[in-house]
Protein backbone atom coordinates (compact mmCIF):
# COMPACT_ATOMS: atom_id res chain seq x y z
CA UNK A 1 0.00 0.00 0.00
CA UNK A 2 1.15 3.46 -0.65
CA UNK A 3 2.47 5.57 1.83
CA UNK A 4 4.10 8.81 2.03
CA UNK A 5 5.87 10.66 5.25
CA UNK A 6 7.10 14.14 4.81
CA UNK A 7 10.19 14.88 7.34
CA UNK A 8 12.32 18.06 8.26
CA UNK A 9 12.77 20.97 10.81
CA UNK A 10 9.59 22.08 12.69
CA UNK A 11 10.93 25.24 13.24
CA UNK A 12 12.69 27.98 10.71
CA UNK A 13 13.87 30.89 11.75
CA UNK A 14 12.32 33.87 9.86
CA UNK A 15 13.74 34.69 6.57
CA UNK A 16 15.79 31.21 6.06
CA UNK A 17 15.17 28.62 3.73
CA UNK A 18 12.23 25.80 4.71
CA UNK A 19 12.98 22.37 3.51
CA UNK A 20 11.17 19.10 3.61
CA UNK A 21 11.30 15.72 2.12
CA UNK A 22 8.66 13.14 1.31
CA UNK A 23 9.38 9.85 1.24
CA UNK A 24 7.53 7.55 -0.74
CA UNK A 25 6.98 3.85 0.19
CA UNK A 26 4.86 0.60 -1.35
CA UNK A 27 5.40 2.26 -4.56
CA UNK A 28 7.70 3.62 -7.35
CA UNK A 29 8.10 8.08 -7.51
CA UNK A 30 9.15 7.27 -11.06
CA UNK A 31 5.57 5.69 -12.34
CA UNK A 32 4.40 7.58 -15.45
CA UNK A 33 0.70 7.66 -14.26
CA UNK A 34 1.51 10.11 -11.47
CA UNK A 35 2.38 13.50 -10.46
CA UNK A 36 3.40 14.33 -6.94
CA UNK A 37 2.55 17.61 -4.97
CA UNK A 38 2.96 19.29 -1.59
CA UNK A 39 -0.06 21.68 -0.22
CA UNK A 40 -0.29 23.52 3.15
CA UNK A 41 -2.51 24.17 5.44
CA UNK A 42 -1.46 27.53 7.99
CA UNK A 43 -3.05 26.44 11.44
CA UNK A 44 -6.94 26.94 11.31
CA UNK A 45 -6.95 28.02 8.13
CA UNK A 46 -7.78 26.30 4.93
CA UNK A 47 -5.51 24.33 1.83
CA UNK A 48 -3.37 25.46 -0.42
CA UNK A 49 -1.73 24.01 -3.13
CA UNK A 50 2.17 24.56 -3.43
CA UNK A 51 3.60 22.27 -6.04
CA UNK A 52 3.28 19.69 -8.11
CA UNK A 53 6.34 17.42 -9.90
CA UNK A 54 6.69 14.67 -12.40
CA UNK A 55 9.45 11.99 -11.72
CA UNK A 56 11.72 13.62 -14.89
CA UNK A 57 11.54 16.72 -12.92
CA UNK A 58 8.97 18.76 -14.70
CA UNK A 59 7.22 21.30 -11.99
CA UNK A 60 4.11 23.28 -11.49
CA UNK A 61 4.12 25.87 -9.16
CA UNK A 62 1.37 28.09 -7.48
CA UNK A 63 1.78 31.46 -9.02
CA UNK A 64 1.37 33.12 -5.58
CA UNK A 65 4.71 31.66 -3.93
CA UNK A 66 6.29 30.80 -7.40
CA UNK A 67 9.44 33.02 -6.70
CA UNK A 68 10.33 31.39 -3.56
CA UNK A 69 9.44 27.97 -4.04
CA UNK A 70 11.73 24.56 -5.65
CA UNK A 71 10.27 21.52 -5.80
CA UNK A 72 12.96 18.32 -6.84
CA UNK A 73 12.85 14.64 -7.11
CA UNK A 74 15.59 11.81 -6.37
CA UNK A 75 13.98 8.99 -8.09
CA UNK A 76 17.07 7.28 -6.89
CA UNK A 77 15.51 7.41 -2.92
CA UNK A 78 11.96 7.57 -3.99
CA UNK A 79 11.71 10.91 -2.64
CA UNK A 80 10.51 14.65 -3.62
CA UNK A 81 11.78 17.60 -1.41
CA UNK A 82 10.47 21.32 -1.29
CA UNK A 83 12.15 24.42 -0.74
CA UNK A 84 10.44 27.31 0.33
CA UNK A 85 12.76 30.82 0.62
CA UNK A 86 12.37 33.63 2.66
CA UNK A 87 10.38 32.67 4.82
CA UNK A 88 7.75 34.62 7.20
CA UNK A 89 5.57 33.98 10.07
CA UNK A 90 2.88 33.27 7.69
CA UNK A 91 4.46 30.18 6.19
CA UNK A 92 3.67 28.55 9.25
CA UNK A 93 1.68 25.55 8.64
CA UNK A 94 0.99 21.89 8.32
CA UNK A 95 2.90 20.88 5.16
CA UNK A 96 1.49 18.01 3.73
CA UNK A 97 2.63 15.83 0.63
CA UNK A 98 0.67 14.36 -1.95
CA UNK A 99 0.16 11.84 -4.94
CA UNK A 100 -1.51 13.49 -7.90
CA UNK A 101 -3.76 10.45 -9.79
CA UNK A 102 -4.35 10.85 -13.46
CA UNK A 103 -1.22 13.69 -14.37
CA UNK A 104 -1.97 17.34 -15.06
CA UNK A 105 -5.75 17.21 -14.58
CA UNK A 106 -5.24 14.49 -12.10
CA UNK A 107 -6.65 14.71 -7.97
CA UNK A 108 -4.56 14.19 -4.78
CA UNK A 109 -5.46 10.74 -4.08
CA UNK A 110 -2.87 9.10 -1.52
CA UNK A 111 -1.63 12.27 1.16
CA UNK A 112 0.98 11.80 3.82
CA UNK A 113 0.08 12.55 7.59
CA UNK A 114 1.63 16.12 7.57
CA UNK A 115 4.36 17.92 9.30
CA UNK A 116 3.99 20.90 11.00
CA UNK A 117 6.56 23.68 10.27
CA UNK A 118 6.71 26.87 12.45
CA UNK A 119 8.53 30.16 11.37
CA UNK A 120 9.72 31.84 14.52
CA UNK A 121 12.96 33.22 15.70
CA UNK B 1 -6.64 31.88 -12.04
CA UNK B 2 -9.71 29.66 -10.98
CA UNK B 3 -10.88 31.06 -7.34
CA UNK B 4 -13.56 27.75 -5.93
CA UNK B 5 -15.87 29.35 -3.52
CA UNK B 6 -17.85 27.01 -1.30
CA UNK B 7 -21.17 27.97 0.38
CA UNK B 8 -21.72 27.90 3.61
CA UNK B 9 -19.01 28.35 5.71
CA UNK B 10 -20.71 26.55 8.59
CA UNK B 11 -23.62 24.31 7.93
CA UNK B 12 -25.70 22.70 11.03
CA UNK B 13 -27.31 19.59 10.95
CA UNK B 14 -28.75 17.17 12.98
CA UNK B 15 -27.70 13.34 12.87
CA UNK B 16 -29.57 11.85 10.09
CA UNK B 17 -30.47 14.79 8.15
CA UNK B 18 -29.21 15.09 5.01
CA UNK B 19 -26.27 18.10 4.18
CA UNK B 20 -26.12 19.65 0.89
CA UNK B 21 -22.71 21.89 0.24
CA UNK B 22 -22.20 24.07 -2.79
CA UNK B 23 -18.83 24.62 -4.73
CA UNK B 24 -18.73 27.22 -7.28
CA UNK B 25 -15.70 27.69 -9.96
CA UNK B 26 -15.31 31.38 -11.01
CA UNK B 27 -14.95 29.69 -14.73
CA UNK B 28 -15.36 26.30 -16.38
CA UNK B 29 -13.42 23.50 -14.61
CA UNK B 30 -15.64 20.59 -16.29
CA UNK B 31 -15.85 17.80 -14.25
CA UNK B 32 -12.22 18.13 -12.91
CA UNK B 33 -13.64 18.78 -9.13
CA UNK B 34 -13.22 16.57 -6.27
CA UNK B 35 -14.23 16.66 -2.42
CA UNK B 36 -12.26 15.96 0.91
CA UNK B 37 -13.15 15.74 4.20
CA UNK B 38 -10.72 16.19 6.83
CA UNK B 39 -10.99 15.82 10.87
CA UNK B 40 -9.02 17.64 13.46
CA UNK B 41 -5.46 16.58 13.08
CA UNK B 42 -5.37 14.53 10.16
CA UNK B 43 -4.67 14.94 6.33
CA UNK B 44 -7.67 14.99 3.67
CA UNK B 45 -9.12 12.20 2.92
CA UNK B 46 -10.52 12.19 -0.91
CA UNK B 47 -14.75 11.26 -1.06
CA UNK B 48 -15.21 12.32 -4.92
CA UNK B 49 -13.13 12.92 -8.20
CA UNK B 50 -14.59 13.81 -11.15
CA UNK B 51 -17.29 15.64 -9.88
CA UNK B 52 -19.30 12.87 -8.99
CA UNK B 53 -17.31 9.06 -8.42
CA UNK B 54 -16.86 8.38 -5.25
CA UNK B 55 -13.35 7.10 -4.34
CA UNK B 56 -12.61 3.61 -2.98
CA UNK B 57 -14.25 2.69 0.22
CA UNK B 58 -16.27 5.63 0.48
CA UNK B 59 -20.14 4.94 1.71
CA UNK B 60 -22.83 6.07 -0.92
CA UNK B 61 -24.82 8.44 1.09
CA UNK B 62 -21.86 10.40 -0.35
CA UNK B 63 -22.80 11.94 -3.33
CA UNK B 64 -21.70 14.37 -5.69
CA UNK B 65 -22.92 16.17 -8.85
CA UNK B 66 -22.52 19.07 -10.81
CA UNK B 67 -20.19 20.70 -14.29
CA UNK B 68 -18.77 23.43 -15.07
CA UNK B 69 -19.24 25.97 -11.95
CA UNK B 70 -21.22 24.65 -9.99
CA UNK B 71 -20.90 21.23 -7.50
CA UNK B 72 -22.83 19.87 -4.71
CA UNK B 73 -21.47 17.42 -2.13
CA UNK B 74 -25.11 15.77 -0.62
CA UNK B 75 -24.26 13.56 2.66
CA UNK B 76 -27.86 11.82 2.71
CA UNK B 77 -28.13 10.85 6.21
CA UNK B 78 -25.17 12.26 8.12
CA UNK B 79 -23.94 9.78 10.72
CA UNK B 80 -21.34 11.27 13.81
CA UNK B 81 -18.00 9.79 11.80
CA UNK B 82 -19.21 12.84 9.18
CA UNK B 83 -19.34 15.44 10.77
CA UNK B 84 -15.81 17.55 9.63
CA UNK B 85 -14.41 20.01 7.23
CA UNK B 86 -15.25 19.55 3.45
CA UNK B 87 -13.10 20.70 0.57
CA UNK B 88 -13.77 20.67 -3.08
CA UNK B 89 -10.68 21.10 -5.23
CA UNK B 90 -10.47 22.10 -8.75
CA UNK B 91 -7.65 20.52 -10.87
CA UNK B 92 -8.40 21.76 -14.48
CA UNK B 93 -5.20 20.50 -16.53
CA UNK B 94 -4.26 23.84 -18.36
CA UNK B 95 -2.66 25.67 -17.18
CA UNK B 96 -1.56 22.70 -14.71
CA UNK B 97 -2.82 24.63 -11.18
CA UNK B 98 -4.64 23.01 -8.40
CA UNK B 99 -6.59 25.20 -6.39
CA UNK B 100 -9.29 24.29 -3.02
CA UNK B 101 -11.98 26.06 -1.83
CA UNK B 102 -12.24 27.67 1.65
CA UNK B 103 -13.80 24.82 2.76
CA UNK B 104 -17.58 24.33 4.87
CA UNK B 105 -17.57 22.89 8.28
CA UNK B 106 -20.61 20.33 8.83
CA UNK B 107 -21.35 21.02 12.68
CA UNK B 108 -23.76 18.89 15.06
CA UNK B 109 -26.96 21.16 15.32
Amino acid sequence: QLQLQESGPGLVKPSETLSLTCTVSGGSISSTNYYWGWIRQPPGKGLEWIGSIYHTGSTYYNPSLKSRVTISVDTSKNQFSLKLSSVTAADTAVYFCARVRGLLGGYFDVWGRGTLVSVSS
Amino acid sequence: EVVMTQSPVILSVSPGERATLSCRASQSVSSNLAWYQQKPGQAPRLLIYGASTRATGIPARFSGSGSGTEFTLTISSLQSGDFAVYYCLQYDNWPPTWTFGQGTKVEIK
